[in-house]
């Protein structure tokens, strides 16, 4: 079944720092693949998502994800971290069904001065 | 609404009661969302709603847990005789179209759920 896995539970970086998420995902064909992020207080928002194309997908808030096939990966990434992007980020498949979104577990990430 | 309203945020009830979350989504959804999240297990996948009807009810862990919607918009997920493992943050979410990939999911955020 279609799933991914987020090796990382807890990562923290230095503000200014650059950031890569891993996403490892399992499954036959081209997947729909998301990021999406929960920060403290506020509900899940999509980050960027990726369907076809070109596999090097622009997000908001300066985040980018490259979809490499040959390593059944999707990996986040941000030049230079802010102190506001602290959260819990969440990388997604689509189900089987087509309908709903399988989620990892999450990757906490904390940012230090 | 702006957003996808859930109620109550905070909900404490003893095991063995019954309990009945509220998900409004934003006006003019048709696909609804249910989703579990507990503590380092990430969010799972509970029922999916396009319009009134659950064409993916596969997530319901057990025959404790139901969910329906009415008028195409609001969505009541019950869960009967509580248990302390149901203990969780149950999260709606809501999308402009059929499909999860075809727009994207709205969350709110979150009934707490804790069952003593």
């Amino acid at each position: 079944a279609q799933s991914v896995t987020q090796p990382d539970i807890h990562i923290t970086v230095s503000e200014g720092a650059s950031l890569e998420l891993r996403c490892n995902y399992s499954y036959g064909a081209t997947p729909y693949l998301f990021w999406y992020v929960q920060s403290p207080g506020q509900g899940l928002q999509l980050l960027l998502k990726y369907f076809s194309g070109d596999t090097l997908v622009q997000g908001i808030k300066g985040f980018e994800a490259e979809f490499k096939r040959s390593q059944s990966s999707f990996n986040l990434r941000k030049p230079s971290v802010h102190w506001s992007d602290a959260a819990e980020y969440f990388c997604a498949v689509v189900s089987p069904s087509g309908y709903a979104l399988n989620f990892g577990k999450g990757t906490s990430l904390l940012v230090t001065p | 609404g702006a957003g996808v309203s859930q109620s109550p945020s905070n909900k404490v009830t003893e095991k063995g009661k019954d309990v009945e979350l509220r998900c409004d989504p934003i006006s003019g959804h048709t696909a609804l969302y249910w989703y579990r999240q507990s503590l380092g297990q990430g969010l799972e996948f509970l029922i999916y709603f396009q319009g009134n009807s659950a064409p993916d009810k596969s997530g319901l862990p057990s025959d404790r847990f139901s969910a329906e919607r009415t008028g195409g918009s609001v969505s009541t997920l019950t869960i009967q005789r509580t248990q302390q493992e149901d203990s969780a943050v149950y999260l709606c979410a809501s999308s402009g179209q059929g499909s999860s990939y075809n727009s994207p999911l709205h969350f709110g955020n979150g009934t707490r759920l804790t069952v003593t």
